[in-house]
């Protein structure tokens, strides 16, 4: 199956510390993006790619997150000196655009990446 | 600005009976989609209906059915004959041309007793 696939699925780590996730999109996909999602609450919006560009960016994303996505293909969230706030379920999605479907399609969510900062 | 309103936090049914799901959006887009996912407990999302701005139709879907109406901004999921399996967080979700991005409402856990 060509699901969309994250890795890794849980991370505990301590607070200071780096963390990277990784998400491989379908393959056809040309958007990504990334949510994150904490207990009783629907996911919110980090951050989304065409392509390799990256074209908007929440004001959730403080300056110690950082998403690429290099070739256009699997992406990396990278969240510097963690902190216990950031303990949520990191979520990727992609789906396919085209300029006909000017307000965006369908989601296909990867099973996400579940950080616990201590 | 755009929001999606559920809401109802948690509803508890038994199963074979008919429940609605409420959905209310807020947007000043013309041109938007409106959306239905269900994360089960195993927890990853899953793509349900997909409806644009520019049809009201009411769709079905075997046991589930949608209700757009734009006069009121809502867009309400109905499953008929609730099953165990039906047990889940719904939740509704908004993209709209001006930002590209899907906004989704806090979502509605289902419970459903057998």
């Amino acid at each position: 199956d060509t699901g969309v696939s994250q890795d890794p699925r849980h991370k505990i780590t301590k607070r200071g510390q780096n963390v990277t996730f990784r998400c491989d999109p379908i393959s056809e996909h040309n958007r990504l993006y990334w949510y994150r999602q904490t207990l009783g609450q629907g996911p919110e919006f980090l951050t989304y790619f065409q392509n390799e560009a990256q074209l908007e960016k929440s004001r959730l994303l403080s300056d110690r997150f950082s998403a690429e996505r290099p070739k256009g293909s699997f992406s990396t969230l990278e969240i510097q000196r963690t902190e216990q706030g950031d303990s949520a379920m990191y979520l990727c999605a992609s789906s396919f655009w085209e300029f006909r479907d000017r307000a965006g399609g369908e989601l296909f969510f990867g099973e996400g990446s579940r950080l616990t900062v201590l | 600005a755009q929001k999606v309103t559920q809401a109802q936090t948690e509803i508890s049914v038994v199963e074979k009976e008919d429940v609605t799901l409420d959905c209310v959006y807020e947007t000043r887009d013309t041109t938007y989609y409106l959306f239905w996912y269900k994360q089960p407990p195993s927890g990853e999302l899953v793509f349900l209906i997909r409806r644009n701005s520019f049809d009201e139709q009411n769709e079905i879907s075997g046991r589930y059915s949608w209700n757009f109406q734009k006069s009121t901004s809502s867009f309400n999921f109905t499953i008929t004959a609730s099953q165990v399996v039906d047990s889940a967080v719904y939740f509704c979700a908004l993209s709209a041309t001006g930002g590209f991005k899907t906004i989704f409402g806090a979502g509605t856990r289902l419970f459903v007793k057998a």
